[in-house]
């Protein structure tokens, strides 16, 4: 079956833009995670998702940062005012469920912000 | 929290030899610990993973080991191949249950 989708797979913007990153994880599953790799890092944990609420956002690294998710499915990160340090690629994550170990990635969003 | 540390960083190999990674965490409640395997450009890949109740876990070339007590785990690659150069990443699960905390990843070149 098809994996995590995630839109677009690049994207370039301006210092102060916002922008909106979006998730589709794979059908059925309810648990999804959004990761960011910067340069020769790994992944950091942002914001887990059980359905559509975000028990857990203690990953995000500031208020200019925010994620939602509608209908259990499509998840969307929105990061305003971008920063030259939130240059990065931002990963989504699905699994089955909150108790399924086995994480499934999307390609990924690399964001450059100039 | 849960910390991962990774090592080496880089790791270069003769096609054929075998290569090792290893990993320490520091949250004694973590429970699961799974490998990706991240190429140029590419999502990361679940190659393999461990559950705390097992020692060790073979597939084919891929193996890991989890030493509980010390807090580490590693990776095994045995009869590289060049296909297998890429960045792999060890992660933990820690008590929160849903998390992972991946360590800084290690370059691994196969060289024909």
């Amino acid at each position: 079956g098809a994996g995590v989708s995630q839109s677009p797979s690049n994207k370039v913007t301006e210092k102060g833009k916002d922008v909106e990153l979006r998730c589709d994880p794979i059908s059925g599953h309810t648990a999804l995670y959004w990761y960011r790799q910067s340069l020769g890092q790994g992944l950091e944990f942002l914001i887990y998702f059980q359905g559509n609420s975000a028990p857990d956002k203690s990953g995000l690294p500031s208020d200019r940062f925010s994620a939602e998710r509608t209908g259990g499915s499509v998840s969307t990160l929105t990061i305003q005012r971008t920063q030259q340090e939130d240059s990065a690629v931002y990963l989504c994550a699905s699994s089955l469920n909150k108790g399924v170990d086995e994480q499934y990635f999307g390609p990924g969003t690399r964001l450059t912000v100039t | 929290g849960e910390n991962v540390e990774q090592h080496p960083s880089t790791l270069s190999v003769q096609e054929g030899d075998s290569a090792v990674i290893k990993c320490t965490y520091s949250d004694s409640a973590s429970n699961y610990f799974p490998w990706y395997k991240q190429e140029l450009g590419k999502r990361p890949q679940l190659i393999i993973d461990i559950r705390s109740n097992v020692g060790e876990k073979k597939d084919q070339r891929i193996a890991v080991t989890l030493n509980k007590t010390a807090k580490h785990f590693s990776l095994h690659i045995t009869e590289t191949q060049p296909e297998d150069s890429a960045v792999y990443f060890c992660a933990a699960k820690g008590g929160s249950n849903y998390k992972l905390t991946f360590g800084k990843g290690t370059l691994l070149t196969v060289n024909p």
